[in-house]
C-alpha cells in the first residue's frame, strides 16, 4: 500500500511569513496527526483528527498554526505568521483507527527553516 | 499524566557489541501500548515492534530483543551483534486507548551510533 505522503520536504522562509504543508494520509486511515519535531527532540503533537472532526489540539499554537481535514482525507498545516522558534520538522501520521492499539504510520516529513 | 523517559541521549559503540536502549514510562492507565520507532538519517518514522500492558513476554526478532517489565515501568530494547545500519534516532512511545485521545506520546529518542 502507499505510504503517507508529504509535501513539500523542504521548505525555507523567513519570519513573519506564511507556509503550509500537505498530508494525504493511508487510504482508509481515519485518524491522521501532526507532529512537530524540533532538532534534537521527540515528535510532540500539535493536533489529531478523527475523520473530519478534531479531537485534540490542546498543544496547537492556535495564534499562528492552523489545521484542516475537510474532505476527512487529505489535511492542511497553516503557519502564519512564522516564528524563528517554529524551524523544525511537520510530520504526518495516520492510522486505522483512533484504538491505541493501532500502529502509526508517518511520513517522511516536511522540514521548515525559519530566517 | 502520561509520560516517556529516554535518560540516554546518545550510545556510541562499536560494530558487533551488543547495546541496550532504556525507556520508561508514566500512565495512570491500566491498558495501554508501548512502542519502538526507528529514525533513520532519512527522517521517516519506522515502527519496530508494539507491545500491549498485558503481554510480559520477551520478544526477539533477529538481532532485536525487547524486554518489557510493568513492575519497573521500563520497556527496553536491546540490539545484539550491531551494525552499522542500525545507527539511527530510536523512540519510545507509549498510547493509551482508553484516554479521551488516544494519542501516542513519544520520549526524546536516543540517538545511536554503531563505528565501524
Amino acid at each position: 500500500e502507499a505510504g503517507v505522503a508529504q509535501s513539500p520536504r523542504y521548505k525555507i522562509i523567513e519570519k513573519r511569513q506564511s507556509v503550509a504543508f500537505w498530508c494525504n494520509p493511508i487510504s482508509g486511515h481515519a485518524t491522521l496527526y501532526w507532529y512537530q519535531q524540533i532538532l534534537g527532540q521527540g515528535p510532540k503533537l500539535l493536533i489529531q483528527f478523527q475523520n473530519n472532526g478534531v479531537v485534540d489540539d490542546s498543544q496547537l499554537p492556535k495564534d499562528r498554526f492552523s489545521a484542516e481535514r475537510l474532505k476527512g482525507v487529505d489535511s492542511t498545516l497553516k503557519i502564519q505568521p512564522a516564528k524563528l522558534e517554529d524551524s523544525a520538522v511537520y510530520l504526518c501520521a495516520s492510522r486505522y483507527s483512533n484504538s491505541g492499539a493501532n500502529v502509526l504510520t508517518f511520513g517522511a516529513g516536511s522540514r521548515l527553516t525559519v530566517l | 499524566a502520561q509520560k516517556v523517559t529516554q535518560a540516554q541521549t546518545e550510545i556510541s559503540v562499536v560494530e558487533k557489541e551488543d547495546v541496550t536502549l532504556d525507556c520508561v514510562y508514566e500512565t495512570r492507565d491500566t491498558t495501554y501500548y508501548l512502542f519502538w520507532y526507528k529514525q533513520p538519517p532519512s527522517g521517516e518514522l519506522v515502527f519496530l515492534i508494539r507491545r500491549n500492558s498485558f503481554d510480559e513476554q520477551n520478544e526477539i526478532s533477529g538481532r532485536y530483543s525487547w524486554n518489557f517489565q510493568k513492575s519497573t515501568s521500563s520497556f527496553n530494547f536491546t540490539i545484539t551483534a550491531s551494525q552499522v545500519v542500525d545507527s539511527a534516532v530510536y523512540f519510545c512511545a507509549l498510547s493509551a486507548p482508553y484516554s479521551s485521545a488516544s494519542k501516542i506520546i513519544f520520549g526524546s529518542g536516543t540517538r545511536l551510533s554503531i563505528r565501524p
